[in-house]
């Protein structure tokens, strides 16, 4: 079974900085797609950013993008010019690419945002 | 605006009641998905449906129920039997097929409190 592990359970970051949110996943598949969702403190889970894996190039929005390694199984997530807005948790999810409907999410990593 | 509605958005239950939590949603989508969140936690996925009157069961689907008699409408049921109800529901849509990029749009939740 795929599991995703999120190893930094709060963060914070300086308005305006830059940080990176950390990512890992373990499968024995070779197509898949990832994910990074953001829940701010309104609850309502929102999509950030998405990843195929067979494509080698990082996603990239507007000032969130990824360092997709897959070798590694890494999947770590930049903000840049941070926001207050930015304030919430980030959760890194994995799905096949094999006709699985199912999303598995990481534990989540608390962002907060410093003024 | 197109979206998913949640209802109740906080609800209290007394031990060995059982209690319905309400999702419609007027995105035309055909998936639909119940997911827990619990503090610490990520997402664990309950139940979903690809097609009316047809779900099947996600990874804790123990103690609770669920009936998509409608497109629009997916309802779950936290029974008595379910051991440790207080938690965060998230319900969750999306188009067919419903795996590989495919994205999935979540309702603002329910908090469920057993008393």
């Amino acid at each position: 079974a795929q599991t995703v592990t999120q190893s930094q359970p709060e963060m914070s970051v300086q308005e305006a900085e830059t940080v990176t949110l950390s990512c890992t996943y373990d499968t024995s598949e070779s197509d898949y797609y990832l994910f990074w969702y953001k829940q701010p403190p309104s609850r309502q889970m929102i999509l950030v950013i998405r990843q195929e894996a067979y494509k080698q190039q990082n996603a990239t929005e507007n000032r969130f993008s990824v360092n997709f390694q897959k070798a590694a199984k890494s999947f770590s997530l930049k903000i840049s010019d941070s926001q207050l807005g930015d304030a919430a948790m980030y959760f890194c999810a994995y799905r096949s690419a094999y006709g699985s409907e199912k999303l598995v999410f990481g534990k989540g990593t608390k962002l907060t945002v410093n003024p | 605006d197109g979206g998913i509605t949640q209802s109740p958005k906080y609800l209290f239950r007394k031990e060995g009641q059982n209690v319905t939590l309400s999702c419609e949603q007027n995105l035309n989508h055909d998936a639909m998905y119940w997911y827990r969140q619990d503090p610490g936690q990520g997402l664990r996925l309950i139940y979903y449906s690809q097609i009316v009157n047809d779900f099947q069961k996600g990874d804790i689907a123990e103690g609770y129920s669920v009936s998509r008699e409608k497109k629009e409408s997916f309802p779950l049921t936290v029974t008595s039997a379910q051991k440790n109800p207080t938690a965060f529901y998230l319900c969750a849509s999306s188009t067919l097929p419903a795996s590989g990029a495919n994205v999935l749009t979540f309702g603002a939740g329910s908090r469920l409190t057993v008393l």
